[in-house]
């Protein structure tokens, strides 16, 4: 029973922004959101988290709506690369990550 | 360069062979998972140790076991295989309890014939 909804998949075109939604309509006060990724036979790989505000490192950014029921991870100039499956992910518990089923990202030349 | 080490990358084994799934870490974490993901399936965490503290999920078949004789290493130990527990088996690390991070391995495909 994972906490989140991501659309199963997306398509994006090379060098365009891959805006990826996430719903967590029951995320806790205290409930930060993660963002992994895992690229084809590779393990998951961190690419960023927050908890109210929105957030941005080297690889991405993490718009968090006011009411925390939604955010949308930005990858600003997505390559061939970024093509993997994209998992949002709402802590449950002081050590437990739930993955959900994940949005399949496939950039396109 | 730091990092977490799973081997083999494949593993075979015959159904009720038991077999045991390595991982090893250079980050000095004091805490180490085991996932088991199943095909088109996303992770699925099994247990995970605090130091030598052994936590086991509340779903967990009994025939998945774990030991840890150190800091930087951890195993999987499945007694008895069955077909349904084909899939890839993922270590992952963490700083602490609660880090903001997971660093995974690369991953071991478990095929049972």
């Amino acid at each position: 029973d994972a906490k989140t909804t991501q659309p199963p998949s997306m398509d994006c075109a090379e060098g365009r922004a891959a805006n990826l939604p996430c719903n967590h309509s029951t995320i806790s006060g205290n409930e930060y959101v993660y963002w992994y990724r895992q690229i084809h036979s590779q393990g998951p790989q961190y690419i960023i988290h927050g908890l109210k505000n929105n957030e941005t490192n080297e690889m991405a950014s993490l718009i968090i709506t006011e009411d925390r029921k939604s955010s949308t991870l930005i990858l600003p100039h997505a390559t061939l690369r970024d093509t993997a499956v994209y998992y949002c992910i709402v802590r449950v518990g002081v050590n437990d990550m739930r993955f959900g089923a994940g949005t399949r990202l496939t950039v396109k030349p | 360069d730091a990092m977490v080490i799973q081997n083999p990358r494949y593993q075979v084994t015959q159904f009720g062979k038991p077999v045991t799934l390595s991982c090893s870490q250079t980050l000095n974490h004091n805490v180490m998972y085991w996932y088991q993901q199943k095909s088109s399936q996303a992770p699925k965490l099994l247990f995970h140790y605090y130091d030598k503290d052994f936590n086991n999920e509340a779903d967990t078949p009994d025939n998945f076991q774990s030991r840890r004789p150190n800091t930087s290493f951890c195993f999987l130990d499945i007694r008895s295989p069955g077909l349904g527990d084909a899939a890839m088996y993922l270590c992952a690390t963490s700083s602490k309890i609660g880090a903001d991070t997971q660093y995974f391995g690369p991953g071991t495909r478990l095929t049972v014939l």
